[in-house]
């Protein structure tokens, strides 16, 4: 069985901060992992997703995850804060079946401090 | 337009009545997901189709839930005897049967249970 547990379910950091969003997966066969972002009064989009190969992916607006099947986790970072992040964040997990349902975490919801 | 829709955007109705939310995926998408957004509640699965295959039900919180999806293409979601706990956003999403999973989510279905 497939799930994700996000750690925080807010984080504050000031503009031009480091953020982190934690994520922890457990997955019996290998996964396929995302991030999803849910601005203000819009509706979920990809930010970025890890299928095979470079364990570092790099997605939309600056943000980066990293793989680490040791860890199972897929935490996700952004070197410098923009007010313009402020937004609900859900990691995702899916396994490789080709027929396998994508389970969300319960979302970390991120505010930027000016 | 081309992407995920959704309706009703919001429906209010009375405890104990049924609903039905119906979901238009983008043309060629085989999958097809159902989620239950509820707040601070993350993204709760309900249910998924993927083409021909029976669907994944393990999903739906009882058995007052029910989906069906006609032709491999627009989805209706019944919720029958509406209780005051089923006041959530539902969220339809699809997804080209062919990738690693990117989902196109829908602006979804806002219930309130009176």
């Amino acid at each position: 069985a497939q799930s994700v547990t996000q750690l925080g379910s807010h984080v504050s950091v000031s503009e031009g901060a480091l953020v982190l969003l934690r994520c922890n997966y457990s997955s019996s066969v290998p996964p396929y992992l995302f991030w999803y972002v849910q601005y203000p009064n819009q509706g979920l989009q990809l930010l970025l997703k890890y299928t095979t190969g470079a364990t570092l992916v790099k997605g939309i607006n600056g943000f980066e995850a990293e793989f680490k099947k040791s860890e199972t986790s897929f935490h996700l970072t952004k070197p410098s804060a923009h007010m313009s992040d402020a937004a609900e964040y859900f990691c995702a997990v899916r396994s490789y079946s080709s027929a396998s349902k994508i389970i969300f975490g319960s979302g970390t919801r991120l505010s930027i401090r000016p | 337009g081309a992407g995920v829709s959704q309706s009703p955007s919001n429906k209010v109705t009375e405890k104990g009545k049924d609903v039905e939310l119906r979901c238009d995926p983008i043309s060629g998408h085989t999958a097809l997901y159902w989620y239950r957004q509820s707040l601070g509640q993350g993204l709760e699965f309900l249910i998924y189709f993927q083409g021909n295959s029976a669907p994944d039900k393990s999903g739906l919180p009882s058995d007052r839930f029910s989906a069906e999806r006609t032709g491999g293409s627009v989805s209706t979601l019944t919720i029958q005897r509406t209780q005051q706990e089923d006041s959530a956003v539902y969220l339809c999403a699809s997804r080209d049967g062919t990738s690693p999973g990117e989902l196109f989510f829908g602006e979804g279905s806002r219930l309130t249970v009176l």
